[in-house]
């Protein structure tokens, strides 16, 4: 079982260029998100997802688009890159009626803007 | 609003002595409650969950929380540190959606 899966681990962008993180989860997962991490300040959620179809904001989610067309896949994408997406991203998921089997993690996806 | 908010920053504790980190919360209700541990330069693993039933909770790394619905608290405590324990700590309430609100994290330094 592999969990949630996301890729690349590391990225540098230019400012201006556009990118996908990709993320899969092989445990049939409702619910998925999408996590950015920056220093002194936690993690704050950007889009996420209840079901392939169905995605909506999160609390930062200008310069971020999200798709969902599958229950395994949701990759989040940068159109436009800028310095201030310079950050730790991570993807969760959970089955929606059993959080006491807590949430997934992916290991992160470090980006840098220059 | 949902919040979440932890005062401590930065917590330094010497080997073997007690640690509690806090955690309060804004919530309308009692929303599932998560602490998670990150390890410099890995990803998140929860070290324990409060849903209902017994406040006192007890995770892994001999690690517990209590939840205290009077003081909307959600305290992480260890009676004695080891130095693996540094890293940074989040203190997580879930809400709708089963959306994740993260705290700013406490970092713990352990001095030898």
């Amino acid at each position: 079982n592999a969990g949630v899966t996301q890729t690349p681990k590391f990225r540098i962008l230019k400012i201006g260029q556009s990118m996908t993180l990709q993320c899969t989860q092989d445990m049939n997962h409702n619910y998925m998100y999408w996590y950015r991490q920056d220093p002194g300040m936690g993690l704050k959620l950007i889009y996420y997802s209840v079901g392939a179809g169905i995605t909506d904001k999160g609390e930062v989610p200008n310069g971020y688009n999200v798709s969902r067309s599958t229950t395994e896949d949701f990759p989040l994408r940068l159109e436009l890159a800028a310095p201030s997406q310079t950050s730790v991203y991570f993807c969760a998921s959970i089955l929606g009626q059993r959080l006491n089997y807590g949430y997934t993690f992916g290991s992160g996806t470090r980006l840098t803007v220059v | 609003a949902q919040s979440v908010t932890q005062p401590d920053i930065h917590i330094t504790v010497s080997e073997g002595a007690s640690l509690e980190l806090r955690c309060n919360y804004s919530y309308g209700a009692t929303p599932y409650l998560f602490w998670y541990v990150q390890s410099p330069g890995q990803g998140l693993q929860l070290l324990l969950k409060y849903f209902s039933g017994d406040t006192l909770v007890q995770g892994i790394k001999g690690f517990e929380a209590e939840f205290k619905r009077s003081q909307s608290s959600f305290n992480l405590r260890k009676p004695s540190v080891h130095w693996s324990d540094a890293a940074e700590y989040f203190c997580a309430p879930s809400g709708g959606y089963n959306k994740l609100i993260f705290g700013a994290g406490t970092r713990l330094a352990v001095h030898p």
